[in-house]
């Protein structure tokens, strides 16, 4: 199974608060979960990325927390600023020459607007 | 430096017609993608090249879809007698290497728009 289940779909926060996004995978054989910031009539920018043999990665403001036990991971946006009001993806990928490698595969999207 | 560049940036056409879709790649990026962003589907994979080919072509939505890529660098998505459901934006994306863990820079996007 190749998808990536993402929630919620939209989310509003608070400038200052806490944006929370999860998603979910099926896949064991994806290694490398990175997700996107989407604003638009623009592409997707990579934002934050991790492979799954750390259970925490941080930069900045952002933070992704990786459960592989539980096939879960999740973008924390600390500070929330409504420059940050764009659309969130997660994705993930697979090395290797098998099928469905290197694509990346998206969660649906989560929408967040950060009011003032 | 340029990132990835696509043109058109918007195209309108008619049911039936043939359209041509460009993606200029990061210069020296040897992987080059295509993805399709629609409403109702989302972000789909459409096709990926290493160099000059494309080993897997399963993700194309149809035989009306088909991809090149010359030189190492532009790549060219054409469709053929184009639908109403073709309509969506068309995501090109390059990376330094086919690794799964490069990172992928994607362009603008093409609008397509079929009437």
């Amino acid at each position: 199974q190749q998808q990536v289940k993402q929630s919620p779909q939209s989310l509003i926060v608070q400038k200052g608060g806490i944006s929370i996004i999860n998603c979910a995978y099926e896949n064991t054989a994806f290694d490398y979960f990175p997700w996107y910031q989407q604003f638009p009539g623009k592409g997707p920018a990579l934002l934050i990325a991790i492979r799954p043999d750390v259970s925490e990665k941080k930069e900045g403001r952002f933070t992704i927390s990786f459960n592989k036990s539980a096939k879960q991971f999740s973008l924390h946006i600390m500070d929330s600023q409504p420059g940050d009001s764009a659309t969130y993806f997660c994705a993930a990928s697979i090395g290797g020459s098998g099928a469905g490698s290197y694509q990346l595969t998206f969660g649906k999207g989560t929408k967040l607007s950060v009011i003032p | 430096g340029a990132g990835v560049s696509q043109s058109p940036s918007n195209k309108v056409t008619e049911k039936g017609k043939d359209v041509e879709l460009r993606c200029d790649p990061i210069s020296g990026h040897t992987a080059l993608y295509w993805y399709r962003q629609s409403l109702g589907q989302g972000l789909e994979f459409l096709i990926y090249f290493q160099g000059n080919s494309a080993p897997d072509k399963s993700g194309l939505p149809s035989d009306r879809f088909s991809a090149e890529r010359t030189g190492g660098s532009v790549s060219t998505l054409t469709i053929q007698r184009t639908q109403q459901e073709d309509s969506a934006v068309y995501l090109c994306a390059s990376s330094l290497f086919l690794v799964s863990y490069n990172e992928q820079f994607f362009g603008p996007g093409t609008r397509l728009t079929v009437l």
